[in-house]
């Protein structure tokens, strides 16, 4: 499986600002996810990061509020802006390795994020 | 669309009971993937087991088993001789291989599992 490292792993923020949350991966991946998991909730897909090309988002989520970054096929960042109470949740980052079965995916240890 | 349903939400058991964890869903698609993660108290999601819809063969992994019925739409996850390490969140996931390029997973809602020693 794949090493997946994510930064940082909890912050506690101010209503109105923003925080981009770093995943890296220890290898070259095809597929990398971002979800969202709301306190004592299941897990919900924010978008798919694309290398080389903008992200494409879930019905409910959109890039002004959830901007994604993918320069390589290692890294992907993505950032919560104007950020509300309502956005405290764990985001987790996922990668489907290359070479594998797009259908077998990693989680990295996820961001807690508080918002005052 | 699809779905995927754990209706227990929470279930205790005492060390050393087995315990069943249900999980049924939900596609229209032909070809699959059902998959179980754990989520322990530390938040991390660990990858358990992925089956694909044309395997129906059960699977043993040590205390760990998994009974795949598609006549009944059921991915149901066995803990024999259950352990308070157990003690986690336990989450049933699908992915079909028609939902395109993203081939994202859409998860339960999760079913807290609290082994009491």
């Amino acid at each position: 499986s794949a090493v997946i490292s994510q930064k940082p792993s909890r912050d506690i923020c101010q209503r109105g600002t923003s925080l981009t949350i770093q995943c890296q991966v220890d290898s070259q991946v095809t597929m990398m996810f971002w979800y969202r998991q709301q306190p004592g909730q299941s897990l919900t897909l924010i978008a798919t990061a694309n290398q080389g090309s903008e992200a494409t988002y879930e019905s409910g989520f959109v890039i002004d509020k959830f901007p994604i970054s993918r320069p390589n096929l290692t890294f992907s960042t993505l950032t919560v802006s104007n950020m509300s109470p309502e956005d405290s949740s764990i985001y987790l980052c996922s990668v489907s390795p290359q070479g594998r079965s797009y259908n077998e995916q990693f989680f990295g240890p996820g961001t807690r994020l508080t918002v005052l | 669309a699809q779905k995927v349903t754990q209706a227990q939400t929470e279930i205790s058991v005492v060390e050393k009971e087995d315990v069943t964890l249900d999980c049924v869903y939900e596609t229209r698609d032909t070809t699959y993937y059902l998959f179980w993660y754990k989520q322990p108290p530390s938040g991390e999601l660990v990858f358990l087991i992925r089956r694909n819809s044309f395997d129906e063969q059960n699977e043993i992994s040590g205390r760990y088993s998994w009974n795949f019925q598609k006549s009944t739409s059921s991915f149901n996850f066995t803990i024999t001789a259950s352990q308070v390490v157990d003690s986690a969140v336990y989450f049933c996931a699908l992915s079909e291989e028609a939902s395109g390029s993203a081939r994202q997973l859409t998860f339960g809602s999760g079913t807290q599992l609290t082994v009491l020693p």
